[in-house]
């Protein structure tokens, strides 16, 4: 089946300071989203990025399709930060299923 | 538009009761998916479906679990009799465009059964 590993874990961060979380898939995908999970178990949508770099605000993201990666970049972390990131995608040998990683839990400390 | 809204936001039953979760995704949308969350195997997917006919339920844990779509606007997921395994929060997804559609979720229901 679809493999879909994000690393690291767990980050904990200070506030202000950046970092970059990684989603790993094991086939061609025709989509892929990053979504942030609140404290209150919201899934927000933050990017969908099959290929290419796009970006809002303090977050950016990368997709090299080819090497069957995903980079999701943080600057200036605030504390609102917090959450759990999630990376999804969808692969057409396996059907219109958006299949999801384990998620980086981010704390942000103040 | 208003977002994918699901219904009740938290339930809590008594184990053997019927249990009926709540979908309206957004207008316009052409696929419409179930998803349950747990600490132990995250977010998985439970059945979707393309202009309101179920497409793969194979992500259904048991007979126990049904959903329906009577129209574009609506869809129920029941489980009927409910066990505390079933305990989770349950989000409703809606999209455009299958593959190439950016799905959208909505806030969940958080259901434990007692």
């Amino acid at each position: 089946g679809i493999q879909v590993e994000q690393s690291p874990p767990d980050l904990i961060l200070q506030e202000g300071a950046n970092s970059t979380l990684r989603c790993n898939f094991s086939d061609s995908v025709n989509n892929l989203q990053w979504f942030h999970q609140n404290p209150w178990g919201q899934l927000i949508n933050l990017f969908y990025i099959p290929s290419g770099t796009k970006q809002n605000g303090r977050l950016s993201a990368t997709t090299v399709a080819t090497e069957r990666y995903s980079l999701l970049y943080i600057s200036s972390s605030q504390t609102t930060d917090s959450g759990v990131y999630f990376c999804a995608v969808m692969i057409k040998a396996a059907g219109n299923k958006l299949t999801f990683g384990g998620g980086t839990r981010v704390l942000v400390k103040p | 538009d208003a977002g994918v809204i699901q219904s009740p936001r938290h339930e809590v039953t008594e184990m053997g009761q019927e249990v009926t979760l709540r979908c309206k995704p957004i207008s316009g949308h052409d696929y419409l998916f179930w998803y349950r969350q747990t600490m132990m195997r995250g977010l998985e997917l439970l059945i979707y479906f393309n202009n309101n006919v179920p497409i793969d339920d194979s992500g259904m844990p048991e007979d126990r679990f049904s959903a329906k779509m009577p129209n574009a606007s609506f869809s129920t997921l029941k489980i009927q009799p409910s066990e505390p395994r079933d305990s989770a929060v349950y989000f409703c997804a809606s999209s455009f465009g299958g593959l190439v559609g950016e799905a959208f979720f909505g806030q969940g229901t958080r259901l434990t059964v007692v």
